[in-house]
Order: C-alpha cells, then structure tokens, then sequence
C-alpha cells in the first residue's frame, strides 16, 4: 500500500516561529498536495506540487511556502506562525495528474500555535 | 467557480437504516467526482470515484455511490449502516484544470443503537 507519512501528530508553536512541516511518500508520486481542514470549512488546498522543484499555489497561499528537493517529500513552511494559522494539516500524493485516480493521505498534523 | 456542497452538516442514522448522504458539484463537462471519508483523528480514505462509464459505482465498505448529471449530484448510499461507520464524510471534484480537488464542507455522520 501506498503510505504517506507526516512526521508530527502534534504539535505547538509560538506565534512568529517559522514551523516546518514534513511529508514523505513511499510509491514514487508524482504529484503531493498540502491541505488545512478547519471545522466547517472542509479542506482547502494551500499548494501543490507536480514535480521536483515545483510548486503551485492553491487557494490559500498566504502564509506559506513549499519545498520539494525530493520526489518522496514535500514541505510546508509557515514563515512566520500565526494563531490564524492554528488548524489540521493534511498532505495527499497521487499518481496521476492532480489527483484524478485518487489521493492518498496522510494521517494528518495538528498545529497550534499560541 | 467550481465548488461542492454537502447540504447536511450533520445526520444520525439508527444503526442496520440505510443512509444516504448528498453531494453535488458545479462543473460543465463530465466530472472526475470522489468520495472520501474520515475516522476520528485520521487521514482521509478514498471510499470510491467516478469518471466515466456506468454511473452507479461501488465502493469499499459496502458503500455505492449514483452519479446524476441532470442533477449534478454523486450521492452516497450504503443498505446497512454499521456502528463503525461513524465519520466524517467527504465529496470531491477534480478541478476544471486538472491540477487538483475541490472538497466540500463534509457531512458527520452519527450511528445511534
């Protein structure tokens, strides 16, 4: 089975910190997504990234940047933690194009910041 | 702008009662339409999707889903609701770029005894 791997379950952080949050995928996809969920508000898509060294934006950017050095992994950065910015982080890969056979996700990061 | 919309935030079903949770999208051409649902504390698991051909799908779980393009709906079904069905549950559309999904807002589902 394709797994997919972010590092921390929780974590908590100061306001101003720059947070770094870690994904790893193990079937050689493609394409890797970054997600908030918030309560009533669903998923939304922060960025993506189709192939090494690239990355695209979603519909919630601000605030945030990625990194894929690597195809197994891709990061999401919080430049400078905000307590808008308290939320669960979901990263997903798929093998095909945008997603369109399916994503798989990772168990998710729970992000507090104070 | 594409979106989905699951109308029911939250609905509770006696567990064996069939359930039914809606979905529909706005998009013009023939939909990539997924569903996925949420245990407590979880990632996502991809129940079932549609693309293409037969329109009635079947899923994991016991679960089917029916898409209608007259009413641009992709509603989940199951027979038999079980305890452990108990979740959050998701639809999504590949957006009309190809690039990546479009989530609704979720429905929780609740399973009474």
């Amino acid at each position: 089975d394709v797994k997919v791997t972010q590092s921390s379950r929780y974590l908590v952080k100061r306001t101003g910190e720059k947070v770094f949050l870690e994904c790893v995928q193990d079937m050689d996809h493609e394409n890797m997504f970054w997600y908030r969920q918030d309560p009533g508000l669903g998923l939304r898509l922060i960025y993506f990234s189709y192939d090494v060294k690239m990355k695209e934006k979603g519909d919630i950017p601000e605030g945030y940047s990625v990194s894929r050095e690597k195809k197994e992994r891709f990061s999401l950065i919080l430049e400078s933690a905000s307590t808008n910015q308290t939320s669960m982080y979901l990263c997903a890969s798929s093998l095909g194009a945008g997603g369109a056979d399916g994503y798989t996700f990772g168990s998710g990061t729970r992000l507090t910041v104070v | 702008a594409q979106s989905v919309t699951q109308p029911d935030i939250h609905i509770t079903v006696s567990e064996g009662a069939s359930l039914e949770l809606r979905c529909n999208y706005s998009y013009g051409a023939t939909p990539y339409l997924f569903w996925y649902v949420q245990s407590p504390g979880q990632g996502l698991q991809l129940l079932l999707k549609y693309f293409s051909g037969d329109t009635l799908v079947q899923g994991i779980k016991g679960f089917e889903a029916e898409f209608k393009r007259s009413q641009s709906s992709f509603n989940l079904r199951k027979p038999s609701v079980h305890w452990s069905d108990a979740a959050e549950y998701f639809c999504a559309v590949l957006n009309q770029a190809g690039t990546a999904l479009i989530f609704g807002k979720g429905t929780t589902l609740s399973v009474s005894s």
